[in-house]
């Protein structure tokens, strides 16, 4: 059964320091995996794509590596701000898009 | 990046009635997606709707609680039929570009059934 699994559920983290979100798969033979940000009652925010064939992906502070092999991917958030406070989505396209449940993370100034 | 809009953007239904969702794309694209996000959960999928031929839905969906539109290929429609105090969700639309197959989503539709 293919799962993806987002640990830890939640996390605060006073401002300026690292953020490391961690997302774990079940069957490695992904199309891509993405990375969401997800604020209160809102839509969804596309942060990074990381392709099948690809190890990481860059924009501004967010780093997106991905191992397929041990079926993992981590998004690193750097110098994090009270701003980045949302719920952060992984989600793996084996066909279709499928979704971890997510990590909410608190930023405190 | 695709930008998505989504019509209403919340509701209060009562029990037994039903809601139309409108969900409008600013470019042409041929696969569009309903997924719908209950209180404190992830995001499920509902359907996949492409232009020109039947919805294909999820386990656990049916065409008679939710009916799909896809009448051209920027706009499609999701109803929620009978509702329920169990439909109560944000339902979102979301497109796929079809060179990275990189999704996007719209706002959401927050719907409270009483």
């Amino acid at each position: 059964k293919q799962e993806v699994t987002q640990i830890p559920a939640a996390l605060s983290v006073p401002e300026g320091e690292n953020l490391v979100l961690n997302c774990s798969f079940t069957d490695s033979a992904i199309y891509n995996l993405q990375w969401f940000r997800q604020d209160p009652g809102k839509g969804l925010t596309s942060l990074l794509l990381i392709q099948s064939s690809q190890r990481e992906q860059t924009s501004g502070r967010l780093n997106a590596s991905l191992d397929k092999s041990s079926g993992r991917s981590t998004l690193y958030i750097a110098a994090s701000q009270p701003g980045d406070s949302a719920t952060y989505l992984c989600a793996v396209q084996w066909g279709k898009l499928q979704f971890g449940a997510g990590t909410q993370v608190v930023v405190t100034p | 990046s695709a930008v998505i809009s989504q019509k209403p953007s919340r509701d209060i239904c009562q029990r037994g009635t039903s809601l139309t969702i409108q969900c409008q794309v600013d470019s042409q694209v041929t696969m569009m997606f309903w997924y719908r996000q209950q209180p404190g959960q992830s995001l499920t999928l509902i359907a996949t709707a492409n232009q020109g031929s039947e919805a294909t839905y999820e386990s656990g969906f049916v065409i008679d609680k939710f009916p799909i539109s896809r009448p051209n290929l920027t706009f499609s429609t999701l109803t929620v039929s009978n509702m329920s105090p169990e439909d109560s969700s944000i339902y979102l639309c979301s497109v796929e570009d079809w060179q990275t197959y990189e999704q996007y989503f719209g706002p959401g539709t927050r719907l409270t059934v009483t």
